[in-house]
């Protein structure tokens, strides 16, 4: 069975400091996408990013920073120099990539809320 | 272009009441997805559509209905709402790279 785990409940820092944000995964699949999203306040999620489980090469988006590794089954978000409107819940979710029976849904974790205070 | 939209964004109903929720996309895409969001718990998936005219049980549809007789609509329906159905309600559409985009998301309260 797939499952996601963020096993951060909530993490809180101050302004500029870096944070990393954990996610470990079970999949039995030898192909499937990797996500994460951001759960603002407001509520709304907003997507993030999306990882191919064949490419192992970590992303950088300006702040963001990404470090997927099969062999520990982890996909890793880091925010260097935080900011206060980086605080909301973040999720790390994971899919099938192929297949007949190739539903699309996604597999939540349960989410971590980060608070960047000032 | 809006991409997903919901109606209604809050609804307050008493327990044994049905509603229906509308999820619209305009991105003509084939699956569509409604989840819940409790807290502590993720996302989990209610119902979900691979296309127009099709619907699946996700992992938590019991107390659900749903339909898809328009590519464009997928609705969820609740026949008799219980307030162990209070949450908060997404719908996704899924682009074909895989991605799932989210509507702003219905909150509902059972009373």
């Amino acid at each position: 069975a797939q499952k996601v785990t963020q096993a951060q409940t909530e993490i809180s820092v101050v302004e500029k400091e870096d944070v990393t944000l954990d996610c470990v995964y079970e999949t039995r699949d030898t192909t499937y996408y990797l996500f994460w999203y951001k759960q603002p306040p407001s509520g709304e999620l907003v997507f993030l990013i999306r990882r191919n489980s064949f490419d192992e090469q970590n992303e950088i988006s300006g702040r963001y920073s990404w470090n997927f590794q099969k062999s520990t089954s982890s996909f890793n978000f880091t925010i260097t120099a935080s900011q206060v409107v980086d605080s909301a819940v973040y999720f790390c979710a994971l899919s099938e990539a192929h297949g007949s029976s190739n539903t699309g849904k996604l597999i939540f974790g349960q989410g971590t809320t980060l608070q960047v205070k000032p | 272009n809006a991409g997903v939209t919901q109606t209604p964004k809050f609804r307050v109903l008493k327990t044994g009441q049905s509603m229906t929720l509308l999820c619209a996309q305009d991105m003509n895409h084939e699956y569509m997805y409604w989840y819940r969001q409790d807290p502590g718990m993720g996302l989990r998936l209610i119902h979900y559509s691979v296309g127009e005219g099709t619907t699946a049980k996700g992992e938590v549809p019991d107390g659900y209905n749903v339909s898809r007789l328009k590519k464009q609509n997928f609705l969820l329906g609740l026949e008799s709402a219980a307030p162990s159905q209070t949450s908060v309600y997404f719908c996704a559409s899924r682009g074909p790279g895989g991605t799932q985009y989210f509507g702003p998301g219905t909150r509902l309260t059972v009373l």
